[in-house]
């Protein structure tokens, strides 16, 4: 069975400072791994994802993660937050050698609040 | 493409009245999914189907829900008789399997039907 873990519901950063959002997952085969963004009143939108080829993942919007198997996470980072970038976050898995469409388990999400 | 659609936008029903959720998945998507989110238990993956038949409806909550997929290009979710612990968003996505490479398992989500049962 697959699982994510995101740690902290809420985090709150400067405009300008590093953002950090925890994801560390569980699945008994190679992984293909997600984050999506939600913004308010919205549904949800992909910002990147995982799929067995390079380690470290660029999405939109400025933002990264760096799948490390042997810490089993999937942290997502941007070097500069924007006011912007205010939304939910939620780290995602899927057992990816069943192929497309296999469903997808989402973690609890992580609040993300930029202040002045 | 447009993307997935859903409808309504916002849904007002008073306690036991039935409601119908819509949902057109992107043309060439073979899977589709429901999800319900609320504060109390966050993102719930309620039914989905492949190829207009139901895979897993181990999420649906209750008797009382049910979901249906015609065709390729549409899809229900029913709640009848509805409850108020039934207001909630509900979301439909989709996705196909990847071509010309290894799959993705990505899911592109609908806007979201925001249910309100007094």
């Amino acid at each position: 069975a697959q699982s994510v873990t995101q740690l902290g519901s809420h985090v709150s950063v400067s405009e300008g400072a590093l953002v950090l959002l925890r994801c560390n997952y569980s699945s008994s085969v190679p992984p293909y791994l997600f984050w999506y963004v939600q913004y308010p009143n919205q549904g949800l939108q992909l910002l990147l994802k995982y799929t067995s080829a390079a380690t470290l993942v660029k999405g939109i919007n400025g933002f990264e993660a760096e799948f490390k198997k042997s810490e089993t996470s999937f942290h997502l980072t941007k070097p500069s937050a924007h006011m912007s970038d205010a939304a939910e976050y939620f780290c995602a898995v899927s057992e990816g050698l069943t192929g497309g469409g296999n469903k997808l388990t989402f973690g609890t999400g992580t609040q993300l609040k930029v202040e002045l | 493409d447009a993307g997935v659609i859903q409808s309504p936008r916002h849904e007002v029903t008073e306690m036991g009245q039935e409601v119908t959720l819509r949902c057109k998945p992107i043309s060439g998507h073979d899977y589709l999914f429901w999800y319900r989110q609320t504060m109390m238990r966050g993102l719930e993956l309620l039914i989905y189907f492949n190829n207009n038949v139901p895979i897993d409806d181990s999420g649906m909550p209750e008797d009382r829900f049910s979901a249906k997929m015609p065709n390729a290009s549409f899809s229900t979710l029913k709640i009848q008789p509805s409850e108020p612990r039934d207001s909630a968003v509900y979301f439909c996505a989709s996705s196909r399997p990847g071509t010309g490479g290894p799959p993705t398992n990505e899911q592109f989500f609908g806007p979201g039907t925001r249910l309100t049962v007094l």
